[in-house]
């Protein structure tokens, strides 16, 4: 079962335009959802986050939208440049009940052309 | 970076053979996580530890263990390798619960099982 759906599973983009990345979560109790990018070879690092008090986040090009009625955010890039040609994951995770865990979606590959 | 080092960064097994992946932080986080990666599944969590000796299953622990004996050091083992494990595996570490904190990735290891 998987608790946090990712699309699409890749995408093309001219340099210049918006990328924009979709999420969808199942349980309502998860309140903190971030992006991390990965380079090929490379981890995955942190890029920004969100807790459901806020409808949005702007970092620079990235911003985050949140819609909590319909469980979904997701991740918008201006102004999208070559070296933003990644593989970016959406998450999520709670603050109540001790838990421990980050969960992934299955991630999208950006390709920026320029 | 963060100082997490993983080893081997390569390993080629064969099926049915032990392996143990290590993990090594400098970082003196708690939290210790090992991931799998594979296309279309994204990152998924297969243990993680909130202590010395204290661990716990992730979303796909079959075939898996762990051990923390030291908080720098963790270890993942595939008891008996099968070909379904080829996977790049990834450690990461944080300092506190992810809601909290973020997660700090190492390079990962590419595993072939043959």
């Amino acid at each position: 079962q998987q608790q946090v759906k990712q699309s699409p599973q890749s995408l093309i983009v001219q340099k210049g335009g918006i990328s924009i990345i979709n999420c969808a979560y199942e349980n309502t109790a998860f309140d903190y959802f971030p992006w991390y990018q990965q380079f090929p070879g490379k981890g995955p690092a942190l890029l920004i986050a969100i807790r459901p008090d806020v409808s949005e986040k702007k970092e620079g090009r990235f911003t985050i939208s949140f819609n909590k009625s319909a469980k979904q955010f997701s991740l918008h890039i201006m102004d999208s440049q070559p070296g933003d040609s990644a593989t970016y994951f959406c998450a999520a995770s709670m603050g109540s009940g001790g838990y421990n865990k980050l969960i992934f979606g299955a991630g999208t590959r950006l390709a920026v052309h320029p | 970076d963060a100082g997490i080092t993983q080893s081997p960064r390569h390993k080629v097994t064969e099926t049915g053979t032990p392996v143990t992946l290590r993990c090594h932080q400098t970082e003196n986080h708690r939290y210790m996580y090992w991931y799998r990666q594979d296309p279309g599944h994204g990152l998924r969590l297969i243990h993680y530890s909130y202590g010395v000796k204290d661990t716990d299953k992730g979303e796909v622990s079959d075939g898996y263990s762990v051990s923390r004996s030291k908080t720098e050091d963790f270890l993942l083992t595939l008891e008996s390798a099968t070909s379904s494990q080829t996977s790049v595996y990834f450690c990461a570490i944080s300092e506190r619960v992810p809601y909290n904190s973020p997660l700090h990735f190492g390079n990962g290891t590419r595993l072939t099982v043959t």
